[in-house]
């Protein structure tokens, strides 16, 4: 697609529910990255994708998030037992290289995540 | 470890003013440094990146940003300020082998007319 999508837009949820949030990368972009932006706070790393290898995970705060790409394809971010402390808006990113060519990111406009 | 410092989370300026915005970075080797931009309800979009070339960057919307290996400095500027420059402005940094940007806390933009 032109841009990196992510659905859905806004979620809001009851704490303790599982929640699943989905991004869709630019067609041909081989690495697809998770951040969480809560407020007031930078965008915090959860995890990465480059091809088939292996996902650097390092990110993730807890053993309730997941994430599953297939290929090089769409990619869901799930948590499991949200708790209130999860509210924040979770952005989806792909690029065509590994970042130590400078290739940078592009952004999809993010899932506003609410645990009430 | 890369990290990066951007100092005042809310940043005022008059319209038609200069926009400054600080960003200062740790890295062990050279680093990859951008400017990111968020308008409201809006994803991240690249306005400049420094990837070892020429250390004085040209973006879009008129920002540019020059950098400075003996300050580890990468700030933003733009020489006149317009209404739409209101947003938050994030500055990221990332290391050669590393797949990561680390991002500062950001700065929100307010253009006072």
């Amino acid at each position: 697609g032109a841009g990196v999508s992510q659905s859905p837009s806004n979620k809001v949820t009851e704490k303790g529910k599982d929640v699943e949030l989905r991004c869709d990368p630019i067609s041909g972009h081989t690495a697809l990255y998770w951040y969480r932006q809560r407020l007031g706070q930078g965008l915090e790393f959860l995890i990465y994708f480059q091809g088939n290898s292996a996902p650097d995970k390092s990110g993730l705060p807890s053993d309730r998030f997941s994430a599953e790409r297939t290929g090089e394809s769409v990619s869901t971010l799930t948590i499991q037992r949200t708790q209130q402390e999860d509210s924040a808006v979770y952005l989806c990113a792909s690029s065509l290289a590994q970042m130590e060519q400078g290739a940078g990111y592009t952004f999809g406009s993010g899932t506003r995540l609410t645990v009430v | 470890a890369q990290s990066v410092t951007q100092l005042g989370s809310h940043v005022s300026v008059s319209e038609g003013a200069l926009v400054l915005l600080r960003c200062n970075y740790s890295s062990s080797v050279p680093p990859y440094l951008f400017w990111y931009v968020q308008y409201p309800n809006q994803g991240l979009q690249l306005l400049l990146k420094y990837t070892s070339a020429a250390t004085l960057v040209k973006g879009i919307n008129g920002f540019e940003a020059e950098f400075k290996k003996s300050e580890t400095s990468f700030h933003l500027t733009k020489p006149s300020a317009h209404m739409s420059d209101a947003a938050e402005y994030f500055c990221a940094v990332s290391e050669k082998g590393n797949n990561r940007l680390a991002f500062g806390k950001g700065n929100q933009v307010v253009v006072i007319p």
